[in-house]
């Protein structure tokens, strides 16, 4: 357990539903990153925050994906009109400022299921 | 875009021998390159990095070699142990701190 936590572990939505995923970073972690994994594959990174503000998007967050994380601390990531396309692995990060980007802590990851 | 890759999606060793796992990788302009451990059912863990301007750095067990002549990567596990079996990807890290992940190799150790 590496103190980054994500709710569900799992969700199972019909194409077209809305879905949003919640990350609880390490709690004196000020960055928090959002990637997406498909089988097999490595993580693609989505986005990151550092305290309440969004620093980067990747070109892959489309505008169906919305990420936030208001008070600095909680982040979630919405999708909206899910698509099969969707479905895979979402995880979380969080690392301290200072740190090297690479010093990131991952959590177990929301699986999504589009049917 | 970038690209970073595996040479071999599955290895499997026997316990105590030495692994060896491969990544090449396309951008020059890296400036770091991490290995991460992938348990089922868990996300990415860290094991061990290295600068874009060094060639092989060590840790616990663990080799990383970076040969930017030919861009590879590779991560040298000693002894290796039951412990050890899961997927490991390489990572870079370019100048816009962008993270790219390979094709993960799943390693297999048999008792």
């Amino acid at each position: 357990d590496t103190g980054v936590s994500q709710d569900p572990r799992h969700k199972i939505t019909k194409r077209g539903q809305n879905v949003t995923f919640r990350c609880d970073p390490i709690s004196e972690h000020n960055r928090l990153y959002w990637y997406r994994q498909t089988l097999g594959q490595g993580p693609e990174f989505l986005t990151y925050f550092q305290n309440e503000a969004q620093l980067e998007k990747s070109r892959l967050l489309s505008d169906r994906f919305s990420a936030e994380r208001p008070k600095g601390s909680f982040s979630t990531l919405e999708i909206q009109r899910t698509e099969q396309g969707d479905s895979a692995m979402y995880l979380c990060a969080s690392s301290l400022q200072g740190a090297l980007h690479h010093e990131q802590y991952f959590g177990p990851g929301t699986r999504l299921t589009v049917t | 875009g970038e690209s970073v890759g595996l040479h071999l999606p599955t290895l499997s060793v026997q316990e105590g021998d030495n692994s060896i796992i491969n990544c090449a990788y396309s951008n020059s302009a890296s400036d770091y390159f991490i290995w991460y451990k992938q348990e089922s059912g868990k996300g990415p863990q860290f094991i061990i990095d290295i600068r874009s301007n060094m060639d092989k750095r060590q840790g616990q067990r663990v080799t990383v070699l970076l040969n930017k002549t030919v861009k590879h990567l590779s991560l040298q596990i000693a002894a290796t142990q039951p412990g050890d079996s899961a997927v490991y990807f390489c990572a870079e890290i370019n100048t816009g701190n962008q993270f790219y992940f390979g094709t993960g190799t799943s390693l297999t150790v048999i008792p």
